[in-house]
């Protein structure tokens, strides 16, 4: 079965700090796409990240980062000189297609970021 | 390019009564779908599309019901609102298969 797993429920961090959120996926697919969002207290979900299963290179994005390893099966975002508009709800996602050739996104539970001055 | 829009923001009901949640999208994106989130939950998908005049139950369908009559737009009904329904609801479209999903701002649905 596909499942998403965040297992930080909530961080708590100093400005300027760097923070990694986790992200374990399962999935029986070889072929599929892991993603992550952000929602901020505004509520909308905006799209960050979108990496496939057979590229297993970093990411870097200014002061955002991604660690995807297929071994340990997770997909970890890191944070640098965290900001306080950083503070967010952040989702991993994974992408399976299993129902009639449809993109069926599974999201993770969550993890929500406060960064305080 | 406005993107993914939804139709209303806020909506209050009453157990029992009906209403229908609008998606609009003017990306020309064959697919699209409702989630529902929940706190500590994540979101969960509701019904989705594969193409205009098709439907599809996802997770958590029971209690909905979805049309997409034309390609952009994807109406999301409650024909007898529970206060169970009472949550956050997004709606999302994108070209492909496993491309990037976009979602539109949410509708806050409370029923009492």
């Amino acid at each position: 079965a596909q499942k998403v797993t965040q297992a930080q429920t909530e961080i708590s961090v100093v400005e300027k700090e760097d923070v990694t959120l986790d992200c374990v996926y399962e999935t029986r697919d070889t072929t599929y796409y892991l993603f992550w969002y952000k929602q901020p207290p505004s509520g909308e979900l905006v799209f960050l990240i979108r990496r496939n299963s057979f590229d297993e290179q970093n990411e870097i994005s200014g002061r955002y980062s991604w660690n995807f390893q297929k071994s340990t099966s997770s997909f970890n975002f890191t944070i640098t000189a965290s900001q306080v508009v950083d503070s967010a709800v952040y989702f991993c996602a994974l992408s399976e297609a299993r129902y009639s050739s449809a993109s069926k996104i599974i999201f993770g539970s969550g993890t929500r970021l406060s960064i305080r001055p | 390019n406005a993107g993914v829009t939804q139709t209303p923001k806020f909506r209050v009901l009453k157990t029992g009564q009906s209403m229908t949640l609008l998606c609009a999208q003017d990306m020309n994106h064959e697919y699209m779908y409702w989630y529902r989130q929940d706190p500590g939950m994540g979101l969960r998908l509701i019904h989705y599309s594969v193409g205009e005049g098709t439907t599809a139950k996802g997770e958590v369908p029971d209690g909905y019901n979805v049309s997409r009559l034309k390609k952009q737009n994807f109406l999301l009904g409650l024909e007898s609102a529970a206060p169970s329904q009472t949550s956050v609801y997004f709606c999302a479209s994108s070209y492909q298969v496993r491309e990037t999903q976009y979602f539109g701002p949410g509708t806050r649905l409370l029923v009492l």
